[in-house]
């Protein structure tokens, strides 16, 4: 089945200071990728559709400028917490659809803590 | 957009009994509902989806149950284990866009 890697794990930084999470599709090329926000004991809520060679779009009341997304190549997309404030502390979790399984795959997620 | 409901928060059961999860969606486009298995700092885990075109889907001791005219859909658990004990999810998407995900069911199954 469809594989996708999100690194890293977990990550504990500055406040102020900016984050990058990686999510790659390993056996599959992904045009879009899907970037969910989770606080503890909530549900995700999805944050950013990434488009490979386009820009982002973003939902509703996501900063796009603190949340930085890149998606240049058709395996990995990137999201970078700019300026990074304990309140951006959070489960940050990737997604992908791979065209020949129908259904999502989910990154293994990346536990962020700003101190 | 579109706006999942999922009752109730928190489920207590005692082993080998049933456990029922129920969704509503808002939007009548969405024609595929995943549910997803969620443990302790743990990706969500796919357990069982439906698509617009079926009524009902079983899986073993999981099934779900779509009512299109009425925008729900259930997640069905027989024989409840204690390892089925998790937070689960269900979605809502149109053509594998979005997914719009419930606020989730704490399952509690007691030995």
């Amino acid at each position: 089945g469809a594989v996708v890697s999100q690194h890293p794990s977990w990550v504990i930084c500055k406040s102020g200071t900016s984050v990058k999470i990686e999510c790659r599709s390993l056996d599959f090329q992904a045009t879009t990728m899907f970037w969910y926000r989770q606080f503890p004991k909530q549900s995700l809520m999805l944050m950013a559709t990434s488009n490979e060679g386009s820009k982002a779009t973003y939902e509703q009341g996501v900063e796009k400028d603190k949340f930085l997304i890149n998606h240049a190549s058709l395996t990995l997309s990137t999201l970078t917490v700019t300026s990074a404030h304990p309140e951006d502390s959070s489960f940050y979790i990737c997604s992908a659809s791979d065209p020949g399984y129908a259904g999502y795959t989910f990154g293994s997620g990346t536990r962020l803590t700003v101190v | 957009g579109e706006n999942v409901e999922q009752h109730p928060s928190t489920l207590s059961v005692q082993e080998g009994d049933s456990a029922v999860i129920k969704c509503t969606y808002s939007d009548s486009a969405s024609n595929y509902f995943p549910w997803y298995k969620q443990e302790l700092g743990k990706r969500p885990q796919l357990i069982i989806d439906i698509r617009s075109n079926v009524g009902e889907k079983k899986d073993q001791r999981i099934a779900v149950t779509l009512n299109k005219t009425a925008k729900h859909f259930s997640l069905h658990i027989t024989e409840t284990q204690p390892e089925d004990s998790a937070v689960y999810f269900c979605a809502a998407s149109h053509n594998f866009n979005k997914f719009y995900f419930g606020s989730g069911t704490k399952l509690n199954v007691k030995p």
